[in-house]
């Protein structure tokens, strides 16, 4: 069964320091992973896919086979980035089935 | 284009009540899928419907069920309500099947008492 872990419940940062949002999976084929963000007050929104290899809001995400890892990053974090954010992957095949993280607080502090 | 729109948004029910949930999906939708989220576990999935058919469900008990009508709109049912499926449940569309490209309602907060 596939598995996503994002390991920190919250993370705090400074504006203007980088920020590392971490995500890790388990899954037997080939996925397709993503990062949702839900800003406060608004609904869960797709901020960007792996596949798409693009950069949101200044934001990337690489997928590392090798480590089975997806992790979120951004070079200067900005206080309009403080949400919450959801890694989720995608099964390969079939039906779709997309499993989500339980999802990390980022705060970013004036 | 409009977005998901879910209702009810709240609702209180007690031990051993039913409740059904209603999902439109944005116009042109056919993929709707549905989401427990609670503070501890996250988004859970709960069952994906393609066409009028249930393409995939998760690991909740058969207390949960769902359909979708032939305009796409989707529908949830809980029966015999338990305390601890007091959560958010979330519906989301997406054009096609597979995309993994989510488009997510405001959900219905249940409240069982």
């Amino acid at each position: 069964a596939q598995r996503v872990t994002q390991p920190e419940k919250l993370l705090s940062v400074f504006k203007g320091a980088p920020v590392e949002l971490k995500c890790n999976y388990s899954y037997s084929g080939s996925p397709e992973l993503f990062w949702y963000v839900q800003y406060s007050r608004q609904r869960l929104q797709l901020l960007l896919r792996h596949i798409s290899r693009e950069s949101i809001k200044g934001f990337t995400a690489d997928l590392n086979k090798g480590e089975t890892s997806f992790h979120l990053k951004k070079p200067f974090a900005q206080e309009e980035d403080s949400a919450m954010y959801y890694c989720a992957l995608k099964t390969s095949g079939g039906y779709q089935k997309v499993t989500f993280g339980t999802g990390t607080k980022l705060q970013v502090i004036p | 284009k409009a977005g998901v729109t879910q209702t009810p948004r709240y609702l209180i029910k007690t031990r051993g009540q039913q409740v059904t949930l209603s999902c439109s999906p944005i116009s042109g939708h056919r993929s709707v899928s549905w989401y427990q989220q609670t503070p501890g576990q996250g988004l859970q999935f709960l069952f994906e419907y393609f066409s009028e058919t249930q393409r995939n469900k998760g690991n909740f008990p058969g207390r949960f069920s769902g359909r979708q009508f032939s305009n796409s709109r989707s529908e949830m049912n809980v029966s015999t309500l338990e305390l601890g499926d007091s959560a958010l449940y979330l519906c989301a569309s997406s054009p096609i099947q597979n995309t993994g490209e989510l488009f997510f309602g405001e959900g219905s907060r249940l409240t069982v008492l």
